[in-house]
């Protein structure tokens, strides 16, 4: 059965601190691994990785994937109060089917 | 506004009742994915249509649930006698022919 693993589920930083959010997955033939920012409404799309060893960056946001251990990180750096929020893992699988990880809820305090 | 919308936003209902939510993609999005999230959770896969096929639908999902996409446009998701255990964030989400997903705002549902 394909499966998405977020670690860790909850986390609470101050601001200015880097964090770093995992994504593991075990999915039938993989196609993509999608990153995306869920705060009192619908996901929005972060990030799409497809190679590994290639980062993306964005801002303070950056990840990178890792097909051969079948990981990904997601980083953000001199984190801020609007960067709270639900950060969500998904993987591309056989049928172009969407599997989500749980999820990591990400606390900034100020 | 030329995101995914949907249609309502919430729904009230008794359980036993059927209900039936709309999605609009973006314009020329092929794809379009329905999923439902429950709180603390991450969305679970529904179903997925490439214009008007359904091309997957999940083994979780009940035969009380049933989605369309009859012109390749619009799609609507319609749960039968439905049950306490319905109550969740329904989303849509459409997708111009890459890997990327817009999500739409959601119909949360709740049975009463």
């Amino acid at each position: 059965e394909d499966k998405v693993v977020q670690s860790p589920l909850s986390l609470v930083v101050h601001e200015g601190d880097t964090v770093t959010l995992n994504c593991s997955y075990e999915v039938t033939n993989f196609r993509s691994l999608l990153w995306y920012k869920q705060e009192k409404k619908a996901p929005t799309f972060l990030f799409m990785l497809t190679s590994s060893g290639i980062e993306k960056k964005s801002g303070r946001l950056s990840s990178i994937l890792d097909k051969k251990e079948l990981f990904s990180i997601l980083n953000i750096t001199a984190t801020q109060t609007g960067d709270s929020a639900i950060y969500l893992c998904a993987v591309e699988a056989l049928g172009q089917n969407f599997v989500f990880g749980p999820g990591t809820r990400l606390s900034v305090l100020p | 506004d030329t995101g995914v919308s949907q249609d309502p936003r919430h729904k009230i209902t008794k359980r036993g009742q059927n209900v039936t939510f709309r999605c609009d993609p973006i314009s020329e999005h092929n794809r379009l994915y329905w999923y439902r999230q429950t709180l603390g959770q991450g969305p679970e896969f529904l179903t997925y249509f490439q214009n008007e096929a359904q091309l997957e639908k999940s083994r979780l999902l009940s035969d009380r649930f049933s989605a369309e996409r009859p012109k390749g446009s619009f799609s609507t998701l319609e749960i039968q006698r439905t049950e306490q255990g319905d109550s969740a964030m329904y989303l849509c989400a459409s997708s111009p022919g890459v890997d990327e997903q817009f999500f739409g705002p959601g119909t949360r549902l709740t049975v009463l």
